[in-house]
C-alpha cells in the first residue's frame, strides 16, 4: 500500500523557522514527482512546493518563492520543505502527495503548522 | 492559470444529480484537470484524472467531463457520505506547478 507520513509539524513564531519530512512507503519513491499542498484554516487548497523524482527540478508558486525550500532524500525515502520567514498566513494544515498524470493521488494525513508569537 | 468553480455552495438531497464547474482563465494543457473530495480532518481524496478519468476505488456515480476551459464533475445520484467540499485542479507544465479552485460546498437540501 502506498502511504505517506508528515512530521514536523508544531508552533513556530513569527519570522521563524521549520523543517517538514514526509516519510514514504509501498511505492518507487526516486521515480515519482512528489508535492507539498497546505490548507489554512477555513480556507481552501493551495500547492505550494513541487519536485522531480531526481530532485534536480524543484518549483513553487510565487507566493512562497525564496522563503520554501523542497528537496528529498531517495536513500531515506522522504521528502522535506524547509520553511523560513514564516508569518501567521503560514498557519496550516501541511500535506505531502504523489504526483502522477497531472494529479495528485495519494495524499498523507497532513501536519498542523501555526505560526503564533 | 485561475481556477473558478460554481457554484459556491451547492443544496441537494441525497438521491439527486449534483453538477459542478470549474472554468479555467486558459487551456489547461493535456487535459490535465483534477477533482477531489475534502471532508473535515480527513486528507484530500482524488476523484478524477485527466478531466474523465474515475481514480482507483471511486464509484462509477462521479463522472467528470470537459476539455480546454470547461470542466464539470457529475455526482448522478447523491450518497449520504457525498456531501463535501469538491475542488478543482491543473498542472501546467510551462511554467511547472498546479492550481487548485476555490471549491464548492456540496451540502444536504
Amino acid at each position: 500500500e502506498e502511504q505517506l507520513l508528515e512530521s514536523g509539524g508544531g508552533l513556530v513564531q513569527p519570522g521563524g523557522s521549520l523543517r517538514l519530512s514526509c516519510a514514504a512507503s509501498g511505492f518507487s519513491f526516486s521515480t515519482n514527482g512528489l508535492s507539498w499542498v497546505r490548507q489554512a484554516p477555513g480556507r481552501g487548497l493551495e500547492w505550494v512546493s513541487g519536485i522531480t523524482g531526481s530532485g534536480s527540478s524543484p518549483y513553487y508558486p510565487d507566493s512562497v518563492k525564496g522563503r520554501f525550500t523542497i528537496s528529498r532524500d531517495n536513500s531515506k525515502n522522504t521528502l522535506y520543505l524547509q520553511m523560513t520567514s514564516l508569518s501567521a498566513e503560514d498557519t496550516a494544515v501541511y500535506y505531502c502527495a504523489i504526483g502522477r498524470m497531472g494529479s495528485l493521488d495519494v495524499w498523507g494525513q497532513g501536519t498542523m503548522v501555526t505560526v503564533s508569537s | 492559470i485561475v481556477l473558478t468553480q460554481s457554484p459556491g455552495t451547492l443544496s441537494l438531497s441525497p438521491g439527486e444529480r449534483a453538477t459542478l464547474s470549474c472554468r479555467a482563465s486558459q487551456s489547461v494543457s493535456n487535459n490535465y484537470l483534477g477533482w477531489y473530495q475534502l471532508k473535515p480532518g480527513q486528507a484530500p481524496r482524488l476523484l478524477i484524472y485527466g478531466a474523465s478519468t474515475r481514480a482507483t476505488g471511486i464509484p462509477d456515480r462521479f463522472s467528470g467531463s470537459g476539455s480546454g476551459t470547461d470542466f464539470t464533475l457529475t455526482i448522478s445520484r447523491l450518497e449520504p457520505e457525498d456531501f463535501a467540499v469538491y475542488y478543482c485542479q491543473q498542472f501546467a507544465t510551462s511554467p511547472r506547478g498546479y492550481t487548485f479552485g476555490q471549491g464548492t460546498k456540496l451540502e444536504i437540501k
